[in-house]
């Protein structure tokens, strides 16, 4: 079974807007909290990473929001672009390395 | 650096065919991945390795089989294949950072297989 749920499947933001996509994960052992971007015909690359003993993470236009209690965490695309356009994978491991990923969240920027 | 390079692009394969997709990575890195992507369903990891000689099997490894002869190579053996293995196949490697760093996998183009 997806051992990290990610939701919606996909989304669709205009310009400017902001687009939010939630992870959930059970494992608790779980300590490195990446998220992958990847675009059409494209391998995946890393966007953001999380550590469990920070709440958020912040690079340019991206946050990440992290909720141990909940065992949530969240991706926030701040002021979208049309280049922003891809899909995005949560993904959990332990130790850094065998990575569990979520189902990916297709977003559409529209101009 | 070239990063991941993985050949073929594309491959029709018919049933029961064998085949072998090559994983090859210039940047020294330890770790290495093969994943599976389809549609909704995120990234499988089939197989991974900490070394050369040192492979261990992921969530999704039947029907496949690795071998890891040196740092760079890290090739993907498909025996017998069967329509469920249709599939994009990804290969990744990292290095273990250490300290309070990221171990980011860095991907390859992917190769698109058919099995038909």
């Amino acid at each position: 079974q997806q051992q990290v749920k990610q939701s919606p499947q996909s989304l669709i933001v205009q310009k400017g807007g902001i687009s939010i996509i939630n992870c959930a994960y059970e494992n608790t052992a779980f300590d490195y909290f990446p998220w992958y971007q990847q675009f059409p015909g494209k391998g995946p690359a890393l966007l953001i990473a999380i550590r469990p003993d920070v709440s958020e993470k912040k690079e340019g236009r991206f946050t990440i929001s992290f909720n141990k209690s909940a065992k949530q965490f969240s991706l926030h695309i701040m002021d979208s672009q049309p280049g922003d356009s891809a899909t995005y994978f949560c993904a959990a491991s332990v130790n850094d390395y065998k990575l569990s990923f979520g189902a990916g969240t297709t977003v559409t920027v529209r101009a | 650096n070239a990063g991941v390079t993985q050949t073929p692009k594309f491959r029709i394969l018919k049933i029961g065919q064998s085949m072998t997709l090559q994983c090859t990575q210039d940047m020294n890195h330890n770790y290495m991945y093969w994943y599976r992507q389809d549609p909704g369903m995120g990234l499988k990891l089939i197989y991974y390795s900490v070394g050369a000689g040192i492979t261990d099997k992921g969530e999704v490894p039947n029907g496949y089989n690795v071998s890891r002869s040196t740092t760079e190579d890290f090739p993907l053996r498909l025996e017998l294949a069967a329509p469920s293995q249709t599939s994009v196949y990804f290969c990744a490697s990292s290095s273990r950072s250490g300290g309070a760093g990221y171990n980011e996998q860095f991907f390859g183009p992917g190769t698109r297989l058919t099995v038909l």
